[in-house]
């Protein structure tokens, strides 16, 4: 099974800033990623599909990237609505289809 | 406007069954592969289960294959989870999720979920 590894675990960031979180994956799943974002008693969002395509939707400071093995998720200019946890999900090897573990993104 | 509603969580003993179902609006239901995707309060997300479009192939995670079923009824445009021998680690909200498209796996709607509790 593909193993799904974020880092970090959680992040303290200001509103403006910058934020990525990265996605390794135990082998390589081409292109065939996706990130969620999810609030606090509410389900996942989908954000980012096929590694870099943006849902629709989703503002552009949401981004992606990545291949192979190692994905990243860029926030750019952080905004209060964005505090929440990311995921990543694999879709090229199943069963299963591996979440990585989350990343919280919390107010500094 | 798709909207996806899942119901029949309950506190259930260990050992116990339980049959969750899903109602599907907004799309053609019949188009589309589902799934159901689990998460213990506080904790990440764990995929639980595929149906395709016509109900002709399933998948399972390890920890409920031999365990849970899904199926479909695409005439009335809901899925299920018959969910038998269930354990404490099973307890968790469950949400019904709808793929983006045709043979991609990825998780565009998903339900608010229904809470599984498995205690005695």
């Amino acid at each position: 099974d593909i193993q799904m590894t974020q880092s970090p675990s959680s992040v303290s960031a200001s509103v403006g800033d910058r934020v990525t979180i990265t996605c390794r994956a135990s082998q390589d799943i081409s292109r065939w990623l996706a990130w969620y974002q999810q609030k606090p008693g509410k389900a996942p969002q989908l954000l980012i599909y096929a590694a870099s395509s943006l849902q629709s939707g989703v503002p552009s400071r949401f981004s992606g990237s990545g291949s192979g093995t190692e994905f990243t998720l860029t926030i750019t200019s952080l905004q209060p609505e964005d505090f929440a946890t990311y995921y990543c999900q694999q879709a090229n090897n199943f069963p299963p289809f591996a979440f990585g573990g989350g990343t919280k993104v919390e107010i500094k | 406007e798709v909207h996806l509603v899942e119901s029949g969580g309950v506190v259930v003993q260990p050992g116990g069954s339980l049959r969750l179902s899903c109602a599907a609006s907004g799309f053609t239901f019949d188009d589309y592969a589902m799934h159901w995707v689990r998460q213990v309060p506080g904790k990440g997300l764990e995929w639980v289960s595929l149906i395709a479009w016509d109900g002709g192939r399933t998948y399972y995670a390890d920890s409920v294959k031999g365990r849970f079923t899904v199926s479909r009824d695409n005439n009335k445009n809901t899925l299920y989870l018959q969910m038998n021998s269930l354990r404490d680690d099973d307890t968790a909200l469950y949400y019904c999720v709808k793929d983006k498209n045709a043979g991609n796996y990825y998780f565009d709607y998903w339900g608010q979920g229904t809470l599984v509790t498995v205690s005695s």
